[in-house]
């Protein structure tokens, strides 16, 4: 595609449910990143995968948060028993050879 | 960790203002400097980056930015500022340890140009 996609744009969950956000990287882009943006901040890094291979996950938060990329293409990054601290919008970016990284418009997470 | 500041939180121009947001970063070693811009309802996008070479770099729309080492700075600049650039501006560093291309935010800025 043009760019990178996310879905869901918008998701509202109860607090203890669990979520799964899905990244579709711009094809052919080997790296992948996630990032979490609070209301009023700046983006903060999650985890980062080249190729299949989670490379860096010392941003994820907590134990309940879990992303993968099986075939690396394809992301998702998963919320278990989520908290009203975990809203937020949700930034995956791959990048390319010029070492640019490219943001999807990302999901908003809204737990109630 | 390296860290990022932008000083300015919220900016308010009139049209044809000159522009300049700050940005300074911690972090003694060899980085690369972005700036993002996120325009109302849309997603991130890259304005300008640099990586080596001339610290005075241009980026679209007019922006340029300066690379200034001995200050940790990279401030944004643009001579004439429109409506149009009413956006929020994120200065954004990635430490170059040859190991990984995460990026370091700042906090953004939030520019609101008046008719």
């Amino acid at each position: 595609g043009a760019g990178v996609s996310q879905s869901p744009r918008y998701k509202v969950a109860k607090r203890g449910q669990d979520v799964a956000l899905r990244c579709d990287p711009i094809s052919g882009h080997v790296s992948l990143f996630w990032y979490q943006q609070a209301l009023g901040q700046g983006p903060e890094f999650l985890t980062y995968f080249q190729n299949e291979a989670q490379l860096d996950k010392s941003g994820l938060p907590s134990d309940r948060f879990f992303a993968e990329r099986p075939e690396g293409s394809v992301s998702t990054l998963k919320i278990q028993r989520t908290q009203q601290e975990d809203s937020a919008v949700y930034l995956c970016a791959s990048i390319n050879r010029d070492n640019e990284q490219f943001f999807g418009p990302g999901t908003r997470l809204t737990v109630l | 960790a390296q860290s990022v500041s932008q000083h300015n939180h919220h900016v308010i121009l009139s049209e044809a203002a000159s522009l300049e947001l700050g940005c300074n970063y911690s972090y003694g070693g060899t980085v690369n400097l972005f700036w993002y811009v996120q325009y109302p309802g849309q997603h991130l996008q890259l304005l300008l980056k640099y990586f080596s070479g001339d610290p005075l770099v241009k980026g679209i729309k007019g922006f340029e930015a300066e690379f200034i080492k001995s200050k940790f700075s990279f401030n944004l600049r643009k001579p004439s500022v429109q409506w149009s650039d009413t956006a929020e501006y994120f200065c954004a560093v990635r430490v170059y340890t040859g190991g990984g291309n995460k990026l370091t935010f700042g906090t953004g800025t939030q520019l609101k140009v008046e008719l």
